[in-house]
């Protein structure tokens, strides 16, 4: 089957404009995870959702980014007024059920300029 | 709050030499552990986990990690690395809320010389 997919793959933006970023979990999976990978700080988690549950956001780094989730599939994060310390791969990970293994898709390379 | 360490950025083996990637955990119960790959502009891929039983598990392309309680280690091993092994390795331990997001370390980039 078809795993995890993000979109775009690449995104250059100009300081100051607003991106959305795209993920398309693995058919069936209820959680879901937002990560970011950045030299300076490697990987770290940003924001989960599992079901229809409120999303954890406990690792959200400003209130310039939020992310949703559509009909416990699809999971779009947006990120305002970006600045260039925004740059970045975007992560996105699924799994059956939280605490299972998660399945990470390509991700989204993020460039401020 | 869990963390992991991953003491050696780079490594460098020749091919068909034995490998072991260290990783060390902090957590204050039994860890969820796993192993990631990541080739140049790629995403991650689970190599082997572990949740409870065996400490001795085993994963994909050959590769196997053990975990040590009393060390707070889950060491990665392989017998023989072959050349398309040459990625950067992530060693990840689960949190213990509902959601088990993952703490990652720093990585270790594994280079292998022919």
């Amino acid at each position: 089957g078809a795993g995890v997919s993000q979109s775009p793959s690449n995104k250059v933006t100009e300081k100051g404009k607003d991106v959305e970023l795209r993920c398309d979990p693995i058919s069936g999976h209820t959680a879901l995870y937002w990560y970011r990978q950045s030299l300076g700080q490697g990987l770290e988690f940003l924001i989960y959702f599992q079901g229809n549950s409120a999303p954890d956001k406990s690792g959200l780094p400003s209130d310039r980014f939020s992310a949703e989730r559509t009909g416990g599939s699809v999971s779009t994060l947006t990120i305002q007024r970006t600045q260039q310390e925004d740059s970045a791969v975007y992560l996105c990970a699924s799994s059956s059920l939280p605490g299972n293994e998660q399945y990470f898709g390509p991700g989204t390379r993020l460039t401020v300029t | 709050a869990q963390s992991v360490t991953q003491p050696d950025i780079h490594i460098t083996v020749s091919e068909g030499a034995s490998l072991e990637l260290r990783c060390n955990y902090s957590y204050g119960a039994t860890p969820y552990l796993f192993w990631y790959v990541q080739s140049p502009g790629q995403g991650l891929q689970l190599l082997l986990k572990y949740f409870s039983g065996d400490t001795l598990v085993q994963g994909i392309k050959g590769f196997e990690a053990e975990f040590k309680r009393s060390q707070s280690s889950f060491n990665l091993r392989k017998p023989s690395v072959h050349w398309s092994d040459a990625a950067e390795y992530f060693c990840a331990v689960g949190a213990d809320n509902a959601g088990n997001m993952l703490t990652f370390g720093g990585g270790t980039r594994l280079m292998v010389k022919p």
